[in-house]
């Protein structure tokens, strides 16, 4: 079975400084990865994703993460957060079978809580 | 479209008692999910439905729950009878089939916040 670790349950940084919300898993057949936002108070929200291709992935609001096969990992970063990026991350994996076809459900991880303070 | 939609959006009831959480999911979609998150135990998959059929009921945590899906733009989450543990966000999300629901996003609700005394 597949699992997701986020490594930090927090993360407390300033207003235009860089962030890296870190997060590994284990599985032992292909993955597709996801990073989802929740902004307080409600659902979770797609930021980006990773299903095949090119290893590093980008969203609309900065945001970018790569896929490492070799370290298993699907780190977040952002090079400058602004107050409103303050939210809880996570790092999400769905299993592909051999043909690609998912089965569908996705595992989160624990979450990371980014704070951005001024 | 509006939406996954849930309701209500919040519920506070009395330990022993029915509750019943509902959900509507984006038209067209073809795959159903309800999780339940907590501060202890995170984001957890409960059950989910492919073209109203439970495809993976795993997550559920004991016969007190149970959910259904009569349709394909309704379904359902029932706990009888609740009790204090049970207290959490439930969120319902949606998925659109091509290329499945692991490759495609999972449209999350609001959530409905549920609290037994």
């Amino acid at each position: 079975a597949q699992s997701v670790t986020q490594l930090d349950s927090q993360v407390p940084v300033f207003e235009e400084a860089p962030v890296e919300l870190r997060c590994n898993y284990s599985s032992s057949v292909s993955v597709y990865l996801f990073w989802y936002v929740q902004y307080p108070n409600q659902g979770l929200q797609l930021l980006l994703k990773y299903l095949s291709g090119s290893t590093l992935v980008e969203s609309i609001n900065g945001f970018e993460a790569e896929f490492n096969k070799s370290q298993t990992s699907f780190h977040l970063r952002k090079p400058s957060v602004h107050i409103s990026d303050t939210a809880e991350y996570f790092c999400a994996v769905s299993v592909s079978n051999a043909g690609g076809t998912s089965y569908g459900k996705l595992t989160f991880g624990q979450g990371t809580i980014l704070t951005v303070h001024p | 479209d509006a939406g996954v939609i849930q309701s209500p959006r919040h519920e506070v009831t009395e330990m022993g008692q029915e509750v019943t959480l509902r959900c509507k999911p984006i038209s067209g979609h073809d795959y159903l999910f309800w999780y339940r998150q907590t501060m202890m135990r995170g984001l957890e998959l409960l059950i989910y439905f492919n073209n109203n059929v439970p495809i993976d009921d795993s997550g559920m945590p004991e016969d007190r729950f149970s959910a259904k899906m009569p349709n394909a733009s309704f379904s359902t989450l029932k706990i009888q009878p609740s009790e204090p543990r049970d207290s959490a966000v439930y969120f319902c999300a949606s998925s659109p089939h091509p290329g499945g629901p692991g490759t495609d996003t999972q449209y999350f609700g609001p959530g409905t916040r549920l609290t037994v005394l």
